[in-house]
């Protein structure tokens, strides 16, 4: 059973460009999570993918975009970065998005916003 | 707005011991709760949960309480190993936003051999 990977584990920008970061989710799960950690503290939610469609947001502007594949796999989209954007990305997936199910995570992207 | 807090940065236990981590919310919609451990340059993972209608939950080393009046849950690991020694989230969810889970600020664990 293959877990869940993101790529690139690192990634270096400058303020005003736009960066796709990719995440394969868990073989068997349908849904894939978005998170922000920022240094010192929690993740935060940024939105959830099901079946392709959004399926619940956090409190994230529209520069932050998404889209799932039909294998289930997402990517997150930020565009006209900002150097607060400077964070740990993390991708999870679960069964499904309409239950209480665990959410397992990738390792991360590192986003470095100079 | 914090609606899950984990009031202690940081924990020291002997190994052997019990470690003893603490998490409260404010949301009296969030009706699952979950805790996860992460090691630097990895992912949180998964290690255990409870719903609402339980008010305690083992796996192995690990139970989780939950106190829905207090809304208050606390981890216990008993015993304590070196590689217990992480950061721990406790997360939640519930409502009409079940798919997103809301996390603490996470507490250092080390214990010490």
């Amino acid at each position: 059973e293959t877990g869940v990977t993101q790529s690139p584990t690192h990634l270096i920008k400058t303020r005003g460009q736009q960066v796709t970061l990719r995440c394969s989710s868990q073989s068997g799960h349908n849904t894939v999570s978005w998170y922000q950690q920022a240094l010192g503290q929690g993740p935060q939610f940024i939105f959830q993918y099901y079946r392709e469609e959004e399926n619940g947001r956090g409190n994230f502007p529209p520069r932050f975009s998404g889209l799932q594949f039909p294998n289930y796999s997402s990517e997150l989209n930020v565009n006209a970065l900002e150097l607060d954007d400077s964070a740990l990305y993390l991708c999870a997936s679960s069964f499904s998005g309409f239950s209480y199910n665990e959410q397992f995570f990738g390792p991360g992207t590192r986003l470095t916003v100079l | 707005d914090q609606q899950v807090k984990q009031n202690s940065p940081s924990l020291s236990v002997q190994e052997g011991r019990i470690s003893i981590l603490n998490c409260d919310y404010t949301n009296s919609m969030f009706d699952y709760f979950l805790w996860y451990k992460k090691y630097p340059a990895e992912g949180p993972t998964f290690l255990i949960s409870i719903s609402s209608i339980k008010d305690k939950n083992e796996d192995g080393r690990f139970t989780v309480f939950l106190n829905k009046s207090a809304k208050h849950l606390s981890l216990h690991i008993v015993p304590s190993q070196p590689g217990d020694s992480a950061v721990y989230f406790c997360a939640a969810s519930g409502g009409t936003s079940y798919g997103k889970l809301t996390f603490g600020q996470g507490t250092i664990l080390t214990v010490h051999p």
